[in-house]
C-alpha cells in the first residue's frame, strides 16, 4: 500500500486568489494523479504528474489554471489559480501502491471553498 | 470512451442485512477494477482490487465479483453494520493507461 498525505486538509479562499496543495507519498512512485470532486459528484481526473516531465492534462483542464509540480518521486503540488466559486471542490492526490497490479491509493483530500 | 455507472444511487437497509451494490462499464478492455469507500468529506479508502483476469476478490465481509465480458461488477456486503454507512465508488483502469474512471457512487445508509 501507499500512505498519502495532503495539505491543507481544507481552506476557505477569496475569489481571484491562488492556492497550492501539497501531496507527499511515503514511497517512491512513478506517477501521481490529481483528481477533483465537485459537490455531490464523483471524481474526475485533472492530470497525471510524472517526475522529470510536464504533467499530462485531461480534456477540460489546462496548465494555466492548474499548474502542477513534480520535483521528485515522493512529492507533488497542484495549484488552483485565479479561483472562482466554481472551483470549490475536494482535490485528491493519488498514487499507485508498491504491490503492482495498478492499485491506486488516495490522500484524505483538500476541501476548498471559494467565496 | 469508458463510462461507469453504479446502481442504486442510494440505498438504506437495516443492520444485519446482506446487500449488493452494482457497477457497470461500457468498455470491457480494462486492466483492473477497484472498489472504494468514501466517508463524508474524506478521501477514498481502497476496499478491493480485481485484476481483469480474476473473477472475484474477498476481504472480510466484502466480496467483489467481476464479469468483464458483460461489463459488470458487484460488491457484496454481508451482515451490514452502521459503520458500513458511506459512499461506495467503483472505478475501472483502462488497458492502455493508469487512469481510473470512476462511477457515480452508491450512498449506503445502514440503520441501527
Amino acid at each position: 500500500s501507499a500512505v498519502i498525505s495532503q495539505k491543507p486538509s481544507r481552506d476557505i479562499c477569496q475569489r481571484g486568489t491562488s492556492l497550492t496543495i501539497q501531496c507527499q507519498v511515503d514511497s517512491q512512485v512513478t506517477m501521481m494523479f490529481w483528481y477533483r470532486q465537485q459537490p455531490g459528484q464523483s471524481l474526475t481526473l485533472i492530470a497525471t504528474a510524472n517526475q522529470g516531465s510536464e504533467a499530462t492534462y485531461e480534456s477540460g483542464f489546462v496548465i494555466d489554471k492548474f499548474p502542477i509540480s513534480r520535483p521528485n518521486l515522493t512529492f507533488s503540488t497542484l495549484t488552483v489559480s485565479n479561483m472562482s466559486p466554481e472551483d470549490s471542490s475536494i482535490y485528491l492526490c493519488s498514487a499507485e501502491g508498491g504491490g503492482g497490479g495498478g492499485e491506486l491509493f488516495f490522500g484524505e483530500g483538500s476541501r476548498l471553498t471559494v467565496l | 470512451k469508458q463510462e461507469v455507472t453504479q446502481i442504486p444511487a442510494a440505498l438504506s437497509v437495516p443492520e444485519g442485512e446482506n446487500l449488493v451494490l452494482n457497477c457497470s462499464f461500457t468498455d470491457s478492455a480494462i486492466y483492473n477494477l477497484q472498489w472504494f469507500r468514501q466517508d463524508p468529506g474524506k478521501g477514498l479508502t481502497s476496499l478491493l482490487l480485481i485484476q481483469s483476469s480474476q473473477r472475484e476478490q474477498t476481504s472480510g465481509r466484502l466480496n467483489a465479483s467481476l464479469d468483464k465480458s458483460s461489463g459488470r461488477s458487484t460488491l457484496y456486503i454481508a451482515a451490514s453494520q452502521p459503520g458500513d454507512s458511506a459512499t461506495y465508488l467503483c472505478a475501472v483502469m483502462g488497458g492502455a493507461t493508469n487512469k481510473l474512471i470512476f462511477g457515480t457512487g452508491t450512498l449506503l445508509a445502514v440503520q441501527p
